[in-house]
């Protein structure tokens, strides 16, 4: 079955100083990952998504993932963190396909706060 | 495009009575997913349409349904309310015709429900 962990609830951040969020995941099948951010009261941005290819993916405002098949991970990363990147984030896995559709499988969120 | 939108925003209701709950998917979208959000669960998957049909239901009691209009438009109904069934309620949307697992789904802003 397909399945995801965000093994860390909050993570805090220095302004300026790279930002991580890890992700782990469970899958039968071709791994097909997404990261989601929300802020209050709001619904889910989608940031960025891999299918197939590079290893490193990049998304938007600056985020990239980096997909591991042996350690099973797609971890979110950022160069250097803003203040307004504090968020809730979620990685999602694709599940299994019935009659074509799919839903998303997503971990418990990681709360990130970045302090000036 | 214009993105995804639910209406009402946020809704207050009291046990036993019943809720309906509306999405507009980005046009030219056909599939229509409901998820929930709360704090102990996390966001769960409740159910997928496309072009009026369900193909896919998560794991919710009867009480919950839903259903898809001709125009892609979607609407969810949770009748007999219980306290528990205070959340965020999210739709997504995407193209859906492709069955494609990476196919990403855009979100709307949710309905938030107080169930008193």
């Amino acid at each position: 079955a397909q399945s995801v962990a965000q093994p860390e609830d909050q993570v805090n951040v220095a302004e300026g100083n790279p930002l991580t969020v890890k992700c782990t995941y469970s899958v039968s099948g071709n791994p097909y990952l997404f990261w989601y951010v929300q802020y209050p009261n709001r619904g889910l941005q989608f940031l960025l998504k891999y299918i197939t290819g590079d290893n490193l993916v990049k998304g938007s405002y600056g985020f990239e993932a980096e997909f591991n098949k042996s350690q099973t991970s797609f971890h979110l990363k950022k160069p250097s963190a803003l203040v307004s990147d504090s968020a809730l984030y979620f990685c999602a896995v694709r599940g299994p396909i019935y009659n074509q559709g799919g839903k998303l499988i997503f971990g418990q969120g990681t709360e990130l706060s970045v302090k000036p | 495009k214009a993105g995804v939108t639910q209406t009402p925003r946020y809704l207050i209701k009291t046990r036993g009575q019943q809720v309906t709950l509306s999405c507009s998917p980005i046009s030219g979208h056909r599939s229509v997913s409901w998820y929930q959000q709360t704090p102990g669960q996390g966001l769960q998957f409740l159910f997928e349409y496309f072009s009026e049909t369900q193909r896919n239901k998560g794991n919710f009691p009867g009480r919950f349904s839903g259903r898809q209009f001709s125009n892609s438009r979607s609407e969810m109904n949770v009748s007999t309310l219980e306290l528990g069934d205070s959340a965020l309620y999210l739709c997504a949307s995407s193209s859906g015709t492709s069955g494609f697992q990476g196919e990403t789904q855009y979100f709307g802003p949710g309905t938030r429900l107080l169930v008193l």
